[in-house]
């Protein structure tokens, strides 16, 4: 089956840049998504990539894929503490129904 | 256009009882997936609707879970005889076609005593 892993934590310093990594299993996937939690809220959806992408950039997210490595990034620039939360990496086929399959979550504690 | 809504947002329950998570979708969406996210945990699919329809439940546990979407009103996520194990938050998430986002809802959180 799909598997999807993040590492479990990261502390930054507010200005810095962040960067979460993904890897995934599935090489049928078609879109990889980037979500954020915050506590005790649901998810909201910061960008996704189309699998036939390797770079996707919108303000301050930069999205980077290896399609090859199965591997995705999520870069954060000039990080802010309001980024404080967990971000989820996530994976779908169209295939199956457009069923997402989620990372466990990267815990990001940006310091001031 | 109001969001995805799911009531209530927090539950509680003692074990055996029964639980009904309710879901409406955004306007226009019938396209309707189900999640459950364990403590300290990334999110699981349980169960993917459209109106009336069953499509993949893969995800859900054999016994005691059921869904449903039906024709007017939202939709039911229910589990019979609830264990402490089903303490969880179920997200529930809609889209307008498969090839749209899923804009989830805000949760609701389960608590079986």
């Amino acid at each position: 089956g799909e598997d999807v892993e993040q590492s479990l934590f990261l502390s930054v310093r507010e200005g810095d840049s962040s960067v979460i990594n993904c890897t995934y299993t599935d090489s049928s996937s078609t879109y990889l998504y980037w979500y954020k939690q915050e506590p005790g809220a649901g998810l909201q959806l910061l960008t996704y990539i189309f699998s036939n992408m390797d770079m996707k950039q919108d303000q301050r997210l930069t999205v980077l894929l290896n399609k090859k490595d199965k591997h995705l990034s999520l870069r954060i620039a000039d990080t802010q503490t309001g980024d404080s939360a967990i971000y989820f990496c996530a994976e779908s086929t169209r295939a199956a129904g457009n069923k997402l399959t989620f990372g466990g979550g990267t815990r990001v504690l940006v310091k001031p | 256009n109001a969001g995805v809504m799911q009531n209530p947002r927090h539950l509680v329950r003692r074990r055996g009882q029964e639980a009904r998570l309710r879901c409406s979708p955004m306007k226009g969406h019938s396209h309707v997936y189900w999640y459950r996210q364990l403590p300290e945990e990334g999110l699981k699919f349980m169960v993917y609707l459209q109106k009336e329809n069953i499509i993949d439940e893969s995800g859900m546990p054999k016994e005691r879970f059921s869904a449903e979407f039906p024709k007017e009103g939202p939709s039911i996520l229910r589990i019979q005889q609830v264990v402490r194990g089903d303490s969880a938050a179920y997200f529930c998430a809609s889209s307008s076609s498969l090839e749209n986002e899923q804009f989830f809802g805000p949760g609701t959180r389960l608590t079986v005593l």
